[in-house]
């Protein structure tokens, strides 16, 4: 069964900080990669999209990663906001453009 | 929230009646989606449209109906509410099907008591 499981479930850091989310997926194959950050009582927002042919992708501050041999995939935040205080959200499209969701990491930012 | 409204934002039924969620967009996407999100799970499609009158289910579309007569408008009903259907339901919207970006809506919060 197509599955993306993300670690940790949450998380807590220090303002300023630096941090990076996990997720693992059996899909395969598949056509690409999403991370998606949705902040309290929002819908989520694409943070970045990736090919399986694409190994690294940056949009400010954050910057996924993704290894399709292992089936993994990162998001990195550098030097962490308190605006960054959301659940992160992984997502992966499989060849048949079905969506399958994680069910996300909460990050929480401490001043 | 990409040009995406949902009505109502909250709402408070009881088992056995009727709903009908409203999604309108303003961006002349042809696909739209409707989610439900809830605790210790990722978001699940419940049923999603291709077009005017074109629509089809998703993983989680038993107890949901949906209709499209407009572009701009998609409405998810529940035609008779459970206390399982308690949840949080999004509207998502896209230019291609799945494959592009989706924008998604502020959502609806709805209880079922």
């Amino acid at each position: 069964k197509n599955q993306v499981e993300q670690s940790p479930q949450s998380l807590i850091i220090l303002e300023g900080k630096n941090c990076t989310l996990q997720c693992n997926y059996t899909v395969s194959p598949f056509s690409n990669l999403r991370w998606y950050k949705q902040d309290t009582g929002r819908g989520p927002v694409s943070l970045t999209i990736m090919t399986f042919s694409e190994n690294t992708k940056s949009n400010g501050r954050y910057t996924a990663t993704l290894d399709a041999d292992t089936k993994q995939s990162s998001l990195h935040i550098t030097a962490s906001q308190l605006s960054d205080s959301a659940s992160y959200i992984c997502v992966v499209l499989d060849s048949n453009y079905q969506l399958i969701w994680g069910a996300g990491t909460k990050l929480i930012i401490k001043p | 929230d990409a040009g995406i409204t949902q009505s109502p934002r909250h709402k408070v039924t009881e088992t056995g009646t009727p709903v009908t969620l409203r999604c309108h967009q303003t961006e002349n996407h042809r696909y739209m989606y409707w989610y439900r999100q809830d605790p210790g799970h990722g978001l699940r499609l419940i049923h999603y449209s291709y077009g005017v009158k074109d629509t089809d289910k998703g993983e989680v579309s038993d107890g949901y109906s949906v209709s499209r007569s407009k572009t701009e408008d998609f409405l998810l009903t529940l035609e008779s509410a459970t206390s399982s259907q308690t949840s949080v339901y999004f509207c998502a919207i896209s230019e291609s099907e799945s494959v592009g970006e989706q924008y998604f809506g502020p959502g609806t919060r709805l209880t079922v008591t």
